[in-house]
């Protein structure tokens, strides 16, 4: 089964710097999820990838099939950025439709 | 388009009752995976339901049921509640293997 593993687990950052959250998986899989969740509220997808990069706003995804490792960065963070940030991949590598998720980032953006 | 909407956002149940989860998924997506996160925990897959079948299914006892509807909608029953159900449940949707889109969850409290 695969595991995941997330690194830093907690993150404080000043507003505006340039953030980097990274996540390793062991199995081979077919797509990696990035997800966010504010303290006591539910998750949003943020990106869905399988290759390469995608861009969203001041997001950006990056992954690695070859090395099994994936990081998510954020440019001119915001305290709005605070939050716990998760990465997920299918649990039996690639054609599960369960996911297993990492422990998530807590991210801290102080003005 | 609405999202993911689940119902309730709350709900205080005792130990031994039932309770009924409802989810709709976003428009357009068939599939809908339940997950339950314990306070600090990262989520865990419960099962998938598509085509009004259950698709695959995580490491919970059978107390733990669901359905799905021919409209696509789903609903997570869970009976003889114990202490350690307390938790929110997350429903996601998608179609076609596509991104997950998650809803607001349903925080459960049992006492």
């Amino acid at each position: 089964k695969n595991e995941v593993e997330q690194s830093p687990q907690n993150l404080t950052a000043q507003e505006g710097e340039f953030i980097t959250i990274n996540c390793s998986y062991s199995v081979g899989i077919s797509a990696l999820h990035w997800l966010q969740q504010h303290p006591g509220g539910g998750i949003v997808s943020l990106f869905m990838l399988s290759s390469g990069k995608k861009k969203h706003g001041r997001l950006i995804a990056t992954i690695n099939i070859q090395e099994k490792h994936s990081s998510l960065h954020i440019t001119a963070s915001h305290p709005r950025d605070s939050a716990v940030y998760i990465c997920a991949v299918p649990v039996d590598g690639a054609g599960s439709y369960q996911l297993t998720f990492g422990k998530g980032t807590k991210l801290s953006v102080i003005p | 388009d609405a999202g993911v909407t689940q119902s309730p956002t709350h709900l205080i149940k005792t130990r031994g009752q039932q309770v009924t989860l409802r989810c709709s998924p976003k428009s357009g997506h068939d599939t809908v995976s339940w997950y339950q996160q314990a306070l600090g925990q990262g989520p865990q897959f419960i099962f998938q339901y598509y085509e009004e079948e259950e698709r695959q299914r995580g490491n919970f006892p059978d107390r733990f049921s669901g359905h799905q509807f021919p409209n696509y909608s789903s609903e997570l029953n869970v009976n003889a509640l114990l202490l350690g159900d307390s938790a929110l449940y997350l429903c996601a949707t998608s179609w076609g293997g596509r991104e997950l889109f998650f809803g607001e969850g349903s925080r459960l409290t049992v006492l």
